[in-house]
């Protein structure tokens, strides 16, 4: 079946570096990428998406990167402060128009002072 | 923010007892969705709405049901609550126009005794 896999589990990083959350997802119809961030205690919210016509999206301090080749697609976060601390998750489309989405497992990213 | 709400926030029952969750929307969004998170699964997929009186499962829809009678509630059921059932449920919804977008709520944390 369908499968999003997510690396690293946990990520740790000095505020002002960079973090990279890399997924690959199994199912070659898959065409929307999101990307959720979810903070203790609250539900996930979109921070950034992307679709299979485009390889790169940027907003802000957040990137995206998709590989359709390789099913690969990854979100980059730069000068990261503290606030980015969070639990992020990828997700990849599924079973045509009903807009259904299989997530990775999550990175948990921790933002040092 | 697209406007839902989940009730209530913190249930706590025991085995066997009936428990329905309840999604409310605002947003006039065609599509509804129920998930549930665990720890090292992300969030997996229960039952989808995809219009009124229109559903179907997910990944992991045993020992669940749903109903939709109208557009802005969706319902989510344990008809017999089990110890598995321990989880956190999110609701989603997504707009038919806004592409596959999906919108969280806040959770229902729900400790099954």
């Amino acid at each position: 079946g369908e499968n999003v896999e997510q690396h690293p589990s946990t990520l740790s990083v000095q505020e002002g570096d960079s973090a990279v959350i890399k997924c690959t997802y199994s199912d070659s119809a898959s065409n929307y990428f999101p990307w959720y961030k979810q903070e203790l205690g609250k539900g996930p919210q979109l921070i950034i998406d992307i679709r299979s016509n485009v390889g790169e999206k940027k907003d802000q301090r957040i990137a995206v990167t998709l590989n359709k080749t390789a099913k690969h697609f990854s979100l980059h976060i730069t000068e990261t402060q503290p606030e980015d601390s969070a639990v992020y998750f990828c997700a990849a489309s599924y079973g045509g128009s009903q807009g259904n989405l299989i997530f990775g497992k999550g990175t948990k990213l921790s933002v040092k002072p | 923010d697209a406007g839902i709400t989940q009730s209530p926030r913190h249930k706590v029952t025991e085995t066997g007892t009936p428990v329905t969750l309840r999604c409310h929307q605002t947003e006039n969004h065609r599509y509804m969705y129920w998930y549930r998170q665990d720890p090292g699964h992300g969030l997996r997929l229960i039952h989808y709405s995809y219009g009124v009186k229109d559903t179907d499962k997910g990944e992991v829809s045993d020992g669940y049901s749903v109903s939709r009678s109208k557009t802005e509630d969706f319902l989510l059921t344990l008809e017999s609550a089990t110890s598995s059932q321990t989880s956190v449920y999110f609701c989603a919804t997504r707009g038919a126009d806004r592409g596959e977008t999906q919108y969280f709520g806040p959770g229902t944390r729900l400790l099954v005794l």
